[in-house]
C-alpha cells in the first residue's frame, strides 16, 4: 500500500493564481483531512471529509475549497492564492474518524506565495 | 491561547543519552492523547495513544505517561539514536466541536554524535 500520496511536493504560485494539491489514499479509509503547517505553529484543520459527498470546513477554511468524490481521492483547491496561504499543507486520512482513530499522513505539499 | 504547551521547544543531545519531553493541556472533557514523531521533510507518524486510564505505555524506546488529573503527558526516550532527531507533536483529543484535535507545536529534538 502507497498509503497517502499528494501531489506536488513543491510549488510556487504568484499572488491571484490558483492551483490544486491532489490527495489520494489507497487504505479505503472513509475520513480524510487537510492540515497546513506554519513555522513554530502546531498543524490547523482546514477541511475534512466524512466520506464520499460529504465535506466540512475546520478551525482555517478561508480561501480553500474540497472535494470528495471518490472516497479515495479528496482535492484542495485555493483560489486566488495569497502570500498567507505560504505553508506546508498536510493531507491526512483515518478510518474510524481522528476522536478514535490514528490519523496517517502524506509527505506534505511545500507551497510558496510571491 | 494554545490548548497544548510542549516543551522544551527543542533540545540537543549526545547520542546514547535519554530525554524527557513534556506536553500540558486544557482541552476538556479529555477524550486521549497521541505523540506523532514528525521527521524533517515528512508528515508525522503515530507513536503512541494514552487513554484516560492508562498512565504509561512504551513502544520500544519511547515511553508515554499521562496525569489526566494534573492534564500532563510526557514523552521519554531511552538510549537516543541518530534517527530520534526530529519533531515530537502532542495531540490531545476533546469529545465535542467539529475540530476535536489540539496541537502542540512539538519539541524538536536533534541527536548528535
Amino acid at each position: 500500500n502507497a498509503g497517502v500520496t499528494q501531489t506536488p511536493k513543491f510549488r510556487i504560485l504568484k499572488i491571484g493564481q490558483s492551483m490544486t494539491l491532489q490527495c489520494t489514499q489507497d487504505m479505503n479509509h472513509n475520513y480524510m483531512y487537510w492540515y497546513r503547517q506554519d513555522p513554530g505553529m502546531g498543524l490547523k484543520l482546514i477541511y475534512y471529509s466524512v466520506g464520499a459527498g460529504i465535506t466540512d470546513k475546520g478551525e482555517v477554511p478561508n480561501g480553500y475549497n474540497v472535494s470528495r468524490s471518490t472516497t479515495e481521492d479528496f482535492p484542495l483547491r485555493l483560489e486566488l492564492a495569497a502570500p498567507s496561504q505560504t505553508s506546508v499543507y498536510f493531507c491526512a486520512s483515518s478510518y474510524q474518524g481522528e476522536d478514535i482513530g490514528e490519523l496517517f499522513f502524506g509527505e506534505g505539499s511545500r507551497l510558496t506565495v510571491l | 491561547k494554545n490548548q497544548v504547551e510542549q516543551s522544551p521547544q527543542s533540545l540537543i543531545i549526545l547520542e546514547g543519552k535519554n530525554c524527557t519531553l513534556q506536553c500540558n493541556y486544557t482541552v476538556s472533557p479529555f477524550s486521549n492523547l497521541r505523540w506523532y514523531k514528525q521527521d524533517t521533510g515528512r508528515g508525522p507518524v503515530s507513536l503512541t495513544i494514552m487513554t484516560f486510564s492508562e498512565n504509561t505505555k512504551s513502544n520500544g524506546r519511547y515511553t508515554a505517561t499521562l496525569d489526566a488529573d494534573t492534564k500532563q503527558s510526557s514523552l521519554h526516550i531511552t538510549a537516543s539514536q541518530l534517527s530520534d532527531s526530529a519533531s515530537y507533536i502532542c495531540v490531545v483529543r476533546t469529545f465535542y466541536g467539529n475540530n476535536r484535535l489540539a496541537f502542540g507545536k512539538g519539541n524538536q529534538v536533534v541527536v548528535i554524535p
